[in-house]
């Protein structure tokens, strides 16, 4: 079984660029959740997409958006990128069967350089 | 609010070692989970546990070992025979029991490195 995919693996942008990370949650999976990882914050959740509906969000500028198709995969975007947004961007996905907690599946990550 | 406390940002040991990775936590919910992963150099988090907050049962899982102590907020990780390949970055983690279980408020991590 396929883990969770995240494409492109590195990127590297410039200040005021535009960026859209993408993630393939595990087959089967309709939850997916964003997150960044950077040395000063540490890890921080971004948002969270179930039904292409976005359940939960972090506090994050509006900047951060995303969305959720309906095969499950995700996209966020990076508006107006700012050199603070040079991170590692973690995707999760889980199952969610019956509203209950399933194991969170991480992909390896996109990580982000803005110049 | 909720808030993980991880003081230990690095600890270093020597092979066969046993090793205890600290965590602290604050939240007004009665209800919640706490979880550890594990964040090898290839970056993808690894799922390590997860325990309810009405479970304060002891777990042991092959050298793995965790101790939830309610009273004092703590989620404590043992690792015991410590290994090379246990090097990694170790985060503790903790989210609402219903309604938000996947908004995961992490610990900023301790760096576990195991020397031979």
């Amino acid at each position: 079984k396929a883990g969770v995919t995240q494409t492109p693996r590195y990127l590297i942008k410039t200040r005021g660029q535009q960026v859209t990370l993408s993630c393939s949650p595990i087959s089967g999976h309709r939850s997916v959740s964003w997150y960044q990882q950077t040395p000063g914050q540490g890890l921080q959740f971004l948002f969270e997409y179930f039904s292409e509906t976005q359940r939960n969000k972090g506090n994050f500028p509006g900047r951060f958006s995303g969305r959720q198709f309906s095969n499950s995969r995700s996209e966020m975007n990076v508006s107006t990128l700012e050199l603070g947004d040079s991170a590692l961007y973690l995707c999760a996905s889980s199952l969610v069967l019956a509203g209950t907690w399933d194991e969170q599946f991480f992909g390896p990550g996109t990580r982000l350089t803005v110049l | 609010a909720q808030k993980v406390t991880q003081a230990q940002t690095e600890i270093s040991v020597v092979e066969k070692e046993d090793v205890t990775l600290d965590c602290v936590y604050e939240t007004r919910d009665t209800t919640y989970y706490l979880f550890w992963y594990k964040q090898p150099p290839s970056g993808e988090l690894v799922f390590l546990i997860r325990r309810n907050s009405f479970d304060e049962q002891n777990e042991i899982s092959g050298r793995y070992s965790w101790n939830f102590q309610k009273s004092t907020s703590s989620f404590n990780f043992t690792i015991t025979a410590s290994q090379v390949v246990d090097s990694a970055v170790y985060f503790c983690a903790l989210s609402k029991l219903s309604g938000g279980y996947n908004k995961l408020i992490f610990g900023a991590g301790t760096r576990l490195a195991v020397h031979p």
